[in-house]
């Protein structure tokens, strides 16, 4: 079975400084790897992924992630926060490769509140 | 390019009552994923449709909850004799091809409040 953890619900940051949003995962193979973000009432948006390759991925909004193979890990980052990136953060994972499961599996979220 | 399309937004049911919501994948796409949102909880997973099957059903309770994606109009996911446990959040992705990798899109998700 698959699995994603989100340890904090909540994530508070003064503007303009860096933010970070933990994911840990656990999947039995290669993990596909994915962060999204949803605003009050509204759909998820999707931010970034890993598949392979790099393991530094950047995505929407300045936004980028680590994945982290050895520690089971997807950060996800911005160098210097916005008060328009307070929202709900998803982390989610699905198994690479044949014989995984077709949705993906989400953590909790963490709120992310952006102080001005 | 319109994103993926849900509707009602917010649907009202008396227990016992029949729901059906509605996903119109965005243009091009064919694969269609239906997640639930309970309050304060992660997403889901449901079901995964291709146009005229069922791909995936492995998160779908046993009774009272179908999905179809017919090969022409939109996907449909039904519950019958709706309970109050029931009400939640249901999003709808879509994806162009197969999921392992692609990026699955979201609509704006259907709220379903049992009374």
């Amino acid at each position: 079975a698959q699995s994603v953890a989100q340890p904090e619900d909540q994530v508070n940051v003064a503007e303009g400084n860096p933010l970070t949003v933990k994911c840990t995962y656990s999947v039995s193979g290669n993990p596909y790897l994915f962060w999204y973000v949803q605003y009050p009432n509204r759909g998820l948006q999707f931010l970034l992924k890993y598949i392979t390759g790099d393991n530094l991925v950047k995505g929407s909004y300045g936004f980028e992630a680590e994945f982290n193979k050895s520690q089971t890990s997807f950060h996800l980052k911005k160098p210097s926060a916005l008060v328009s990136d307070s929202a709900l953060y998803f982390c989610a994972v699905t198994l690479g490769g044949r014989g995984g499961a077709d949705g993906l599996t989400f953590g909790k979220g963490t709120h992310l509140i952006i102080q001005p | 390019n319109a994103g993926v399309m849900q509707n009602p937004r917010h649907l009202v049911r008396r227990r016992g009552q029949e729901a059906r919501l509605r996903c119109s994948p965005m243009k091009g796409h064919s694969h269609v994923y239906w997640y639930r949102q309970l309050p304060e909880e992660g997403l889901k997973f449901m079901v995964y449709l291709q146009k005229e099957n069922i791909i995936d059903e492995s998160g779908m309770p046993k009774e009272r909850f179908s999905a179809e994606f017919p090969k022409e109009g939109p996907s449909i996911l039904r519950i019958q004799q709706v309970v109050r446990g029931d009400s939640a959040a249901y999003f709808c992705a879509s994806s162009p091809r197969s999921p392992k990798g692609e990026t699955q899109y979201f609509g704006p998700g259907t709220r379903l409040l049992v009374l």
